[in-house]
């Protein structure tokens, strides 16, 4: 079965440092990898996903993911961060199933901090 | 253009009550899906529902249920409450089944709180 770990529950990072966040994941074939975050109150917005190709991923917000293989990672970076990045962040990975999202299992998330 | 809309933002019930979650998805989208995001458990998928018909459910017990009307908005039920049914239950759509996976658009959730 797949699964998706993020080993840091809570990160704090000062405004205008850099970020990197982990995933890793278990799965046997070659995953669909997301990475979704949420800000308090509100749902899961789309940050980036990987598919195929390029293993290096731009997404919004300035954010981007490494796909590494040979480490099963999927680790999230942004250069410098701000203070409206603090939310919780959410690794998933999923299977091509020919349906929908259905087989999309998530990582338990990384809470940031920004300090000022 | 509206996202995902859920309602009530807020439900707070005792033990062994029914409750029931409604999810109206964005102009257009036929796929709903519902996760439940209880705390430190991270979400897990609850149903998929396409076309009014449910693809796929996740691993949780028959009272959870629910169904998606014909203008594809959706209802989740909850019967029998448990503390642990405590969680804010998200609700997704996407265009639907279009053989690969598609981005999902979440709504605001639903925070349920059982006494």
């Amino acid at each position: 079965a797949q699964s998706v770990t993020q080993p840091d529950i809570h990160i704090t990072v000062s405004e205008g440092a850099s970020l990197e966040l982990r995933c890793n994941y278990s799965y046997g074939a070659t995953p669909y990898l997301f990475w979704y975050v949420q800000s308090p109150g509100q749902g899961l917005q789309l940050l980036l996903k990987y598919f195929s190709g390029d293993t290096l991923v731009q997404g919004i917000k300035g954010f981007e993911a490494e796909f590494k293989r040979s480490q099963s990672s999927f680790n999230l970076r942004k250069p410098s961060v701000h203070w409206s990045d603090a939310a919780e962040y959410f690794c998933a990975v999923g299977m091509y199933s020919g349906g929908g999202a259905d087989g999309l299992t998530f990582g338990k998330g990384t809470h940031l901090i920004i300090q000022p | 253009e509206a996202g995902v809309t859920q309602s009530p933002t807020h439900l707070i019930k005792t033990r062994g009550q029914q409750a029931t979650l409604r999810c109206s998805p964005i102009s257009g989208h036929t796929s709903v899906y519902w996760y439940q995001q209880a705390l430190g458990l991270g979400l897990q998928f609850l149903l998929w529902y396409d076309e009014g018909e449910e693809r796929n459910r996740g691993n949780f017990p028959p009272r959870f249920s629910g169904r998606q009307f014909p203008n594809y908005s959706s209802e989740l039920n909850v019967n029998a409450l448990e503390l642990e049914d405590s969680a804010l239950y998200l609700c997704a759509s996407s265009l639907g089944t279009g053989g690969a996976y598609e981005k999902l658009f979440f709504g605001s959730g639903t925070q349920l709180s059982v006494l």
